[in-house]
This record gives C-alpha cells, structure tokens and sequence, in this order.
C-alpha cells in the first residue's frame, strides 16, 4: 500500500524566505514522487518529480525536492519564496506510473 | 510539454440532468486516463481509471452507474455525471499517461448543480 503524508495544512512564508513544504512517503516498493502546485480553479501543474538516479530533482519555478529514503521524504524547496508561489501544493507517490496516491496538500501563503 | 485539455470548464445545471465532461490528451496517445474529483479545500480522490478499449475501473464507493465514464479513444475520455444533484457539485479533474508518460493534469470542471 501506498500513501502520503503531507505536514501542515498552511504554510506562511515571507517574500524572500527559504519556503519548505514538508512530504513522507510509506510505499513497499521504490516510489515515484512527484510535487505538483495547484492554482485557485485550475488543474494541477507538475512542478517536479522522482523516479531513479539523483535524489536531489529541480523543477520549474525554481523548486526542487531532495528524495531521501531512509527518512520516507520528498520535501519541497525554494531558496526565496515570491508571491506568484502562494497556491495549494500537492505531494504524490505512485509505484506504477499512473495510479497516484495525493497528500491532503498544503497551502502556501506569501507575505510581501 | 504534454497537454491536456479538459472541457468545459465550468458548468451549472439543473438537479436531475445529466453533464458531459471531456478530457482531451492534445499532443499523445492517452492509453489510461484517470477522473479525480476534488472538494473545496481537500485533496483530489480517484474516482475510477480508464483504459483505451475496455471498461473502467471505479474505486470503492464510487457509483458507476452514476457517473459514466467512456475511453473510446487514445485521445478522449468523457466523464458523465447522470441525473446530477447538489451533492454532486465539485471540481472534476481528468489525467491522461500513457506508457513512457507521466500523467498530465486537466485544468479541471467545476460542476454546480442547483
């Protein structure tokens, strides 16, 4: 079985600070993670994603997501957080592909 | 990248009628297509997978015969939600992947039911 655990409903970040939105992961096999950011009534934009190799992966937007499997993370970064960030971010986790498995998500608010 | 388009955006309607919801994967073949319905303020929830030629698959608890799903092609899959009422408003989200694709997102159906 797969599943994922996203800490923290809202996040609030400052205009400039480090953002981090925290994923863990339990699968019985090795996952597939992905991040994807959600915007108020759109669909949800693949920001990045983990399938084999580096386990440091950057995205789009500046993103980027360390896997580490001893912890069962994928936590999401961002060096300085603009407001154009502030939108609904979901965490994933497949092992086929194709059926995905999505955190509750969590908000990010930016702070001018 | 990869697009998919989902059609329309946003639709009302009268409870006890019926609404059509297109996904259109725009630049590849969509082997499997996956429909995932969002409340506000909640993650997305599966609803049922598609794959090209044969029938759905619905997760459980899913009412199959209230919400239709059809794959007739490699690029089109619709959703129809029969005889909708209030209950039924949400937010409608298509994927498409095929076999060397990762699943890209449609930007979503809004469904109102008054």
């Amino acid at each position: 079985a797969q599943s994922v655990t996203q800490l923290g409903s809202h996040v609030s970040v400052s205009e400039g600070a480090l953002v981090l939105l925290r994923c863990n992961y339990s699968s019985s096999v090795p996952p597939y993670l992905f991040w994807y950011v959600q915007y108020p009534n759109q669909g949800l934009q693949l920001l990045l994603k983990y399938t084999t190799g580096a386990t440091l992966v950057k995205g789009i937007n500046g993103f980027e997501a360390e896997f580490k499997k001893s912890e069962t993370s994928f936590h999401l970064t961002k060096p300085s957080a603009h407001m154009s960030d502030a939108a609904e971010y979901f965490c994933a986790v497949t092992n086929t592909g194709n059926q995905f498995y999505f955190g509750t998500g969590t908000s990010l608010t930016v702070i001018p | 990248g990869a697009v998919v388009s989902q059609h329309p955006s946003w639709v009302i309607c009268k409870s006890g009628t019926s609404v059509k919801i297109e996904c259109r994967s725009l630049d590849f073949q969509a082997t499997t297509m996956f429909w995932y319905r969002q409340f506000p303020k909640q993650s997305l929830m599966l609803m049922a997978t598609s794959n090209e030629g044969s029938k759905a698959t619905y997760e459980q608890g899913v009412e199959k015969d209230k919400f239709l799903i059809n794959h007739a092609s490699l690029t089109l899959s619709t959703l129809t939600v029969t005889s909708a009422h209030p209950e039924d408003s949400s937010f409608y989200i298509c994927s498409a992947g095929g076999h060397s694709q990762p699943p890209y997102f449609g930007a979503g159906t809004r469904l109102s039911v008054l």
